[in-house]
């Protein structure tokens, strides 16, 4: 089945020390998202790569960076997590910017 | 203007009655509303989307309604179940566009 895959699904890390979450999909879509989401809130967009182009959102903090070195694979960087980055991360694709489909998330502790 | 304002926030019903969750937006450039089912520790899960060139799409037991006129559309949940206890959310988004705003999200509990 054609799918969102993220890995690790758990990931604990430690205060300042870097962290890298992925992505990979089988759906053949150009648009890659990673969203962050806390608990009990709305999923909050961090970047977005339509094809190669990357694109920040202007509240995305610097600690946050991404690659995506192919169509198939996203990854996300947190270069010094504080305990405020603790949260589920989440990786979406579209294929154009048509309905968003969501992997099933990374929850990150910071300790 | 690029809000979407969910209600209720939280909602408790009976096995086998009727879930409402209300969504209502200013934009009047949203042209797609779909609605995400999330368990906990999952990632959402698209439920239904509906455009506002129809007032209604039904799935299954899901069913969008949509008032263009209000800036309205709600999700109903029929015969509602356990397996149902979930968040929702619903969202908008404007073709062309590529950031969904996400309503706050509500918090379904189906009582067995």
């Amino acid at each position: 089945d054609a799918m969102v895959i993220q890995n690790p699904r758990y990931q604990v890390t430690q205060f300042g020390k870097p962290v890298t979450l992925s992505c990979s999909q089988t759906l053949n879509h150009n648009v890659m998202y990673w969203y962050q989401q806390k608990s009990s809130q709305a999923p909050k967009l961090l970047f977005h790569y339509y094809d190669k182009d990357f694109n920040n959102e202007a509240d995305t903090p610097d600690n946050f960076q991404s690659r995506r070195p192919n169509t198939s694979f996203c990854f996300l960087d947190i270069r010094s997590p504080g305990l405020g980055d603790a949260a589920m991360y989440l990786c979406a694709t579209s294929r154009d910017f048509n309905t968003q489909y969501f992997g099933p998330g990374t929850r990150l502790t910071v300790l | 203007q690029q809000q979407v304002k969910q209600s209720p926030q939280s909602l408790i019903v009976q096995k086998g009655g009727i879930s409402i969750i209300n969504c209502a937006y200013e934009n009047t450039a949203f042209d797609y509303f779909p609605w995400y089912q999330q368990f906990p520790g999952k990632g959402p899960a698209l439920l239904i989307a509906i455009r506002p060139d129809v007032s209604e799409k039904k799935e299954g037991r899901f069913t969008i309604s949509f008032n263009k006129s209000a800036k309205q559309f709600s999700l109903h949940i029929m015969d509602s179940q356990p397996g149902d206890s979930a968040t929702y959310f619903c969202a908008a988004l404007t073709s062309g566009t590529y950031k969904y705003i996400f309503g706050t999200g509500t918090r379904l509990k189906v009582l067995a």
